[in-house]
């Protein structure tokens, strides 16, 4: 069972944030917080992944909150391009383990 | 190469019939896994292995589904007596150990999938 809980939909208009809410309230402490999208007919791409701390790169944002039970997926810009599944995912199992287990994820619609 | 390679993209058999899917990780991803998307769904995970052995097959939904994976690299998911419910997408996933900061974490690349029609 996936360990994580997302909104079904969301909407933003094209050129402004959008923020995608995940909550993960029984997250290991060494556990890792993964996000991946899917565009439809694509296999999943990574986009950003933290443990406690916020992290940035070219694609996104994440924001992890202190209690590590919730983080939200920022994409600064969001164009018709990133119109996607988004999964947010905790990596499961120990050492070599490390599979991912995908719930439904948010299927966000950016507008014109 | 430079992505995760699977083949065929695309396969339509008849029911009862086998199949065999092939997957290509990326060059020396010691790590491969196995999943599944039916249309509108989520994925689902079938097996992982590691080198070559396959220490979660905890997915697999039937004796009909079998995987191998020989040195270290490709894998070939078979499935036996095709039918019409195992009708998906069928995608790969390989990764390597990254040292990151303060923790290891992994890397984990999907291939393109292929989508299996059994008719």
């Amino acid at each position: 069972d996936a360990k994580t809980t997302q909104p079904t939909s969301m909407d933003c208009a094209e050129g402004r944030a959008a923020n995608l809410p995940c909550n993960h309230s029984t997250i290991s402490g060494n556990e890792y917080v993964y996000w991946y999208r899917q565009i439809h007919s694509q296999g999943p791409q990574y986009i950003i992944h933290g443990l406690k701390n916020n992290e940035t790169n070219e694609m996104a944002s994440l924001i992890i909150t202190e209690d590590r039970k919730s983080s939200t997926l920022i994409l600064p810009h969001a164009t018709l391009r990133d119109t996607a599944v988004y999964y947010c995912i905790v990596r499961v199992g120990s050492g070599n383990t490390g599979k991912l287990i995908f719930g439904q994820g948010t299927t966000l619609q950016v507008k014109p | 190469g430079a992505g995760v390679s699977q083949s065929p993209s695309n396969k339509v058999t008849e029911k009862g019939k086998d199949v065999e899917l092939r997957c290509d990780p990326i060059s020396g991803h010691t790590a491969l896994y196995w999943y599944r998307q039916s249309l509108g769904q989520g994925l689902e995970f079938l097996i992982y292995f590691q080198g070559n052995s396959a220490p979660d097959k905890s997915g697999l939904p039937s004796d009909r589904f079998s995987a191998e994976r020989t040195g270290g690299s490709v894998s070939t998911l078979t499935i036996q007596r095709t039918q019409q419910e195992d009708s998906a997408v069928y995608l790969c996933a390989s990764s390597s150990r990254q040292s990151i900061g303060t923790g290891r974490i992994y890397g984990y690349t999907f291939g393109s999938g292929t989508r299996l029609t059994v008719v």
